[in-house]
């Protein structure tokens, strides 16, 4: 059983251009995380989606930022005119379809390392 | 969502035993204390997860206080790979993990 997946591992990106990471998530998986790591910092919660909704969306950026899980393929998070604080690994994690009360495991995937020039 | 401390940096040796503290005294009822790490250029792993009885699987313990304002991670036989940040994260239902700086790991050879 595959873990999740991402690609690409690396996306270099001007100022300005726009970034799409995708992420495909474990099999049997619903449910979709999208956590960002600044240099030297902690992982922060940005949005979490289920299959063509999105259900927590706390930790995005008003602006620029937007993620989506269509019924078919992976899940993208895509980030319009970058600029060099975007700068950062993006992490996608997936989880089964919620059980009431059960804490469900998340799994991530190896990460995308996107660099802002 | 409670918060955490961890200490910064934790080094210990090979073949030895690790304990990770984590302190959460605003802990709530529902809360299920979990801990993942990240090795190094990786995402985070998922190490264990308890509510109030120690837990044991085969990567690590949890033994938890018995007022729950604190616990511990043990490593019992601590390698090489075994060296990454530890995160302790208090979950009450809500579906994302709220990460801390976590506990910076070093394995001496």
């Amino acid at each position: 059983n595959a873990g999740v997946m991402q690609n690409p591992r690396h996306l270099v990106r001007r100022r300005g251009q726009e970034a799409r990471l995708r992420c495909s998530p474990m099999k049997g998986h619903s449910h979709v995380y999208w956590y960002r790591q600044l240099p030297e910092e902690g992982l922060k919660f940005m949005v979490y989606l289920q299959k063509e909704n999105i259900i927590d969306e706390s930790g995005m950026p008003k602006e620029r930022f937007s993620a989506e899980f269509p019924k078919e393929g992976p899940s993208i998070l895509r980030i319009q005119q970058v600029v060099r604080g975007d700068s950062a690994a993006y992490f996608c994690a997936s989880s089964p379809k919620r059980t009431s009360g059960v804490q469900e495991t998340q799994y991530f995937g190896p990460g995308t390392r996107l660099l802002v020039l | 969502d409670a918060k955490t401390t961890q200490p910064n940096s934790m080094e210990s040796n090979e073949e030895e035993p690790v304990h990770l503290p984590c302190n959460h005294s605003t802990i709530s009822g529902t809360d299920y204390i979990h801990w993942y790490r990240q090795l190094p250029s990786q995402g985070p792993e998922y190490v264990i997860h308890g509510l109030t009885s120690n837990v044991n699987n085969r990567m690590a313990s949890l033994a938890i206080a018995e007022d729950r304002k604190s616990s511990t991670l043990i490593l019992h036989r601590a390698t090489l790979r075994d060296a990454a940040v530890y995160y302790c994260i208090l979950r009450d239902g809500a579906q994302k993990l709220v990460f801390g700086q976590g506990t910076r790991l070093t394995i001496n050879p």
